[in-house]
């Protein structure tokens, strides 16, 4: 079925790196720009990063600039977080969203379940 | 950075109630907002987007208005599945979430 299921969260020390990653399954992929997006435990929504349907264009969220890289494989149908230089108010679960298209462009209308990411000492 | 800012955070109510929640946007967005429906332990869901357009499959009882810095999500009706966090979302720019109203049972 068409869903995104993330992989690779884990805890982590200060100043490690991880890497992310989010399978997407049952629609073309390399048509559609994807995204990052972090909740708190038990705080709010925070955008991290997005990257086009090529992976030319990439954004990032002021908090993670120049730490974390967003990148995309079409030919596996996976996205990527490489997150370097973790921080402890870096702890978060991790979302994928696929951006719509057309009257949806800029909206996040596809979620993954998410990916739990702990940094702590 | 565009800030938006949800009222109230916390909200009290009974089913059949009608709910109003509403967000703020520090600067003018025109339209560019979406609401999303998050439950505990699950991933955000779109509810409307462009300020008042409902998405697929998401019941009528749920409507979205306003522009510039001002919208309003309302429940018209509001059913048990309804009890959930509610976030607005600005993509004027780059994209941004109110700290989010979570609907409680009163």
């Amino acid at each position: 079925q068409v869903q995104l299921v993330e992989s690779g969260g884990a805890v982590v020390q200060p100043g490690k790196s991880l890497r992310l990653s989010c399978a997407a399954s049952a629609f073309n992929f390399g048509t559609y720009t994807m995204h990052w997006v972090r909740q708190s435990p038990g705080k709010g929504l925070d955008w991290v990063a997005s990257v086009s349907y090529d992976g030319t264009i990439t954004f990032y969220g002021d908090s993670v600039k120049g730490r974390f890289t967003i990148s995309r494989d079409n030919s596996r149908n996976t996205l990527f977080l490489h997150m370097t230089r973790l921080r402890l108010e870096d702890t978060s679960l991790y979302y994928c969203a696929r951006e719509g298209y057309g009257t949806h462009l800029r909206t996040f209308e596809m979620w993954g379940q998410g990916t739990m990411v702990t940094v702590s000492s | 950075d565009i800030r938006l800012t949800q009222s109230p955070s916390t909200l009290s109510a009974s089913v059949g109630d009608r709910l109003t929640i509403t967000c703020r946007a520090s600067q003018n967005i025109n339209t560019w907002l979406a609401w999303y429906q998050q439950k505990r332990g699950k991933a955000p869901k779109l509810l409307i987007y462009k300020a008042s357009n409902l998405q697929s499959g998401v019941p009528s009882r749920f409507s979205g208005s306003g522009s510039g810095t001002e919208f309003t999500l309302t429940i018209s009706s509001l059913q048990p599945d309804d009890f959930a966090t509610y976030y607005c979302q600005q993509y004027n720019g780059d994209w941004t979430f109110g700290q989010g109203t979570r609907v409680e049972i009163k």
